[in-house]
This record gives C-alpha cells, sequence and structure tokens, in this order.
C-alpha cells in the first residue's frame, strides 16, 4: 500500500502570495497517476489536477502540479480568498488508492 | 454529470444499509465508479472502486468481507450494500466517477449521503 504524507498540515497566506503544498509518496507512484484535490467547506471535493500536472476542466492556471515517483507538489501562485480549502492528493496507481491526509490553506 | 447519492440513515452496529448513487449527463458504462468516505472532521477515505461492467471490484482492507460495490448500467446506478456495520464507518459518503481506463482521479463527485452508526 502507498502511503501519501502531505505537508504541511496547516498553511496560512495572504492573498496574493504563493503556496506551496507538498505530497510524499512511500513508494514511487506509477506513471504519475497522482490527482490534487480541493475541499472548500461544507462542499464535495474538486478534481484539480490530474496525472501530476494536467489541470482539469475549468481549473485556473494559478494551479500548477508537478514532480514525479515519490515527490509531488501543487504550486497556487497569487493566491485569492476563495483558495482557502482543504487539499488532498490521490494516488491511482493501483489499489488501494490511498489520500493523503490533507492541507488546509487559510487565506489571512 | 449529476451523481446523487441516498440510502443514508442512522444504523445500529451490526446491522446493514444499502447507499445507492444515481447517475445522469454521463454515458454510465463508460466508466469506473468509486465511493469514498469522510468521518465527520476527517480527510478522505477512499473506499471501493468497480469497472464498467462490473467484473472488477477494490477495495480497502478495512471494508473487504462487509461492503460489496455493485452497479446497474441499464439504470445508470451504483451500489453499495454494508453489512456488519461498526461505528468506525460513520461518515459521509460520496459517489464519484472515475476515468474510462481504470480507477483514474475522480472528475466528479454527488454531494454525499450521511451514515451514521451508533446504538
Amino acid at each position: 500500500e502507498i502511503v501519501l504524507t502531505q505537508s504541511p498540515d496547516t498553511l496560512s497566506l495572504a492573498p496574493g502570495e504563493k503556496a506551496t503544498l507538498s505530497c510524499r509518496a512511500s513508494q514511487s507512484v506509477s506513471n504519475s497517476h497522482l490527482g490534487w484535490y480541493q475541499q472548500q467547506p461544507g462542499q464535495a471535493p474538486r478534481l484539480l489536477i490530474y496525472f501530476a500536472s494536467i489541470r482539469a476542466t475549468g481549473i485556473p492556471a494559478r494551479f500548477v502540479g508537478s514532480g514525479s515517483g515519490t515527490d509531488f507538489t501543487l504550486t497556487i501562485i497569487r493566491l485569492e480568498p476563495e483558495d482557502s480549502a482543504v487539499y488532498y492528493c490521490q494516488h491511482y496507481g493501483g489499489s488501494p488508492y490511498t489520500f493523503g491526509q490533507g492541507t488546509k490553506l487559510e487565506i489571512k | 454529470v449529476l451523481l446523487v447519492e441516498s440510502g443514508g440513515r442512522l444504523v445500529q452496529p451490526g446491522g446493514s444499509l444499502r447507499l445507492s448513487c444515481a447517475a445522469s449527463g454521463l454515458t454510465f458504462g463508460d466508466f469506473w465508479m468509486t465511493w469514498v468516505r469522510q468521518a465527520p472532521g476527517k480527510g478522505l477515505e477512499w473506499v471501493a472502486s468497480i469497472d464498467q461492467d462490473g467484473g472488477e471490484t477494490h477495495y480497502v482492507d478495512s471494508v473487504k468481507g462487509r461492503f460489496t460495490i455493485s452497479r446497474d448500467n441499464m439504470y445508470n446506478s451504483l451500489s453499495l450494500q454494508m453489512d456488519r456495520l461498526r461505528v468506525e464507518d460513520t461518515a459521509l459518503y460520496y459517489c464519484a466517477r472515475a476515468g474510462s481506463s481504470g480507477a483514474t482521479s475522480l472528475a466528479y463527485w454527488g454531494q454525499g449521503t450521511l451514515v451514521a452508526v451508533s446504538s
């Protein structure tokens, strides 16, 4: 089983700043089968990034996914107040398709 | 794409429950489908996935032997039969659409149905 560890647990930044969220896998994620999701309070998760770096439909270019192997990053440039949410990574290279524990992003 | 879950309620430990997910706005039989749950105040947990014709299924270890994922492509419906429920199964259960080539990233989600297991 691949364990995904996200860091930091919480991030507090101001509008306009850049957020860097990390997702580290306990073993290599095959073919960069990794996605990032945003979950705002009281809402279902929303897919942001798939295959580590491809933005999902309708996702602004401010959301940038990168990485391969065991280290993946979600970068959000020019933060906006509505980016306040919990962000999760998930691998889908093979069962079980585990999620990371999440990073809570607060916009000051 | 619209996914609407139903069937969640309060149930006693050891009891059973069947969740359903009605899908519309997609060619349902073209895609893998997945259940994901979220315990109150906690993170997301992948629960189970099923391929297009129901021939391949996968489960998280904690539900193997207790939960069964199934689908009916004629009625665009996904189900999760939950038996021998435990307190730790309490969560909001989401239905999500995966890809056509496997249990890939989850592009569409329902709003969830709440399962509470308590005596």
